[in-house]
């Protein structure tokens, strides 16, 4: 499997564009994550989605953003408008529920893309 | 709910010097742990887990062990490296219920020749 595939890897946009990142989560995996990377807060969880339904947005920081998941090998996280805080890295990762007694897969992460608000 | 406290970073070492990184955790049941590494401009990549009490992880020279009784999950190596600088993660995902998995802060560890 190629991993974890997230487009584009390096984003520049104006203030007030719309962005959308895309990612595609590893074949199989029932989970997939999207989060925020940024110096001043770390690494944050922004949502995840089990079997394609969201779970919890709680992380989303404003109506800006969305998320969407409309089929398992597939997921977008959109922003518009745009704005210079939301420059950031964010990441896609997905895992599985082996649904075992405890025994899970980790989360597998995807490169990650590197979003510039000017 | 879940929680996961690192020590604060960076940490810079000199090149085979003892490591040590804390991690301790909040969660219900035995949640399984991990540790990520993050190397400079790439996403996160796991560097070991353990998945109940008393296992302990091991991958590329780096230890941790879970202690249940203390709530503990610290990464430890035995002479680092040049090349393991980089941002540790520890993590863990808790028993039953949705898969979520609840990050620390991270610490950097620089290592210097």
């Amino acid at each position: 499997d190629a991993g974890v595939i997230q487009s584009p890897r390096h984003e520049v946009t104006e203030m007030g564009q719309e962005v959308t990142l895309r990612c595609k989560p590893i074949s199989g995996h029932d989970y997939l994550f999207w989060y925020r990377q940024t110096m001043m807060r770390g690494l944050e969880l922004l949502i995840y989605f089990n079997n394609n339904v969201p779970i919890d947005d709680s992380g989303m920081p404003e109506d800006r953003f969305s998320a969407k998941m409309p089929n398992a090998s597939f997921s977008t996280l959109k922003i518009q408008p745009s704005e210079p805080r939301d420059s950031a890295v964010y990441f896609c990762a997905s895992s599985s529920n082996l649904g075992r007694g405890g025994e899970y897969t980790e989360a597998f992460f995807g490169q990650g893309t590197r979003l510039t608000v000017v | 709910g879940n929680s996961v406290t690192q020590m604060e970073g960076p940490v810079t070492l000199s090149e085979e010097a003892f490591l040590t990184i804390n991690c301790t955790y909040t969660a219900t049941g035995y949640p399984s742990l991990f540790w990520y590494v993050q190397y400079p401009g790439e996403g996160l990549q796991l560097l070991l887990k353990a998945t109940k009490a008393d296992d302990k992880g091991s991958n590329k020279g780096f230890e941790a062990t879970y202690r249940k009784e203390t709530t503990s999950f610290h990464l430890e190596k035995g002479s680092v490296q040049v090349s393991d600088s980089a941002v540790y993660f520890c993590a863990l995902i808790p028993i039953g219920g949705y898969q979520k998995v609840t990050f620390g802060t991270g610490t950097k560890l620089q290592v210097i020749p």
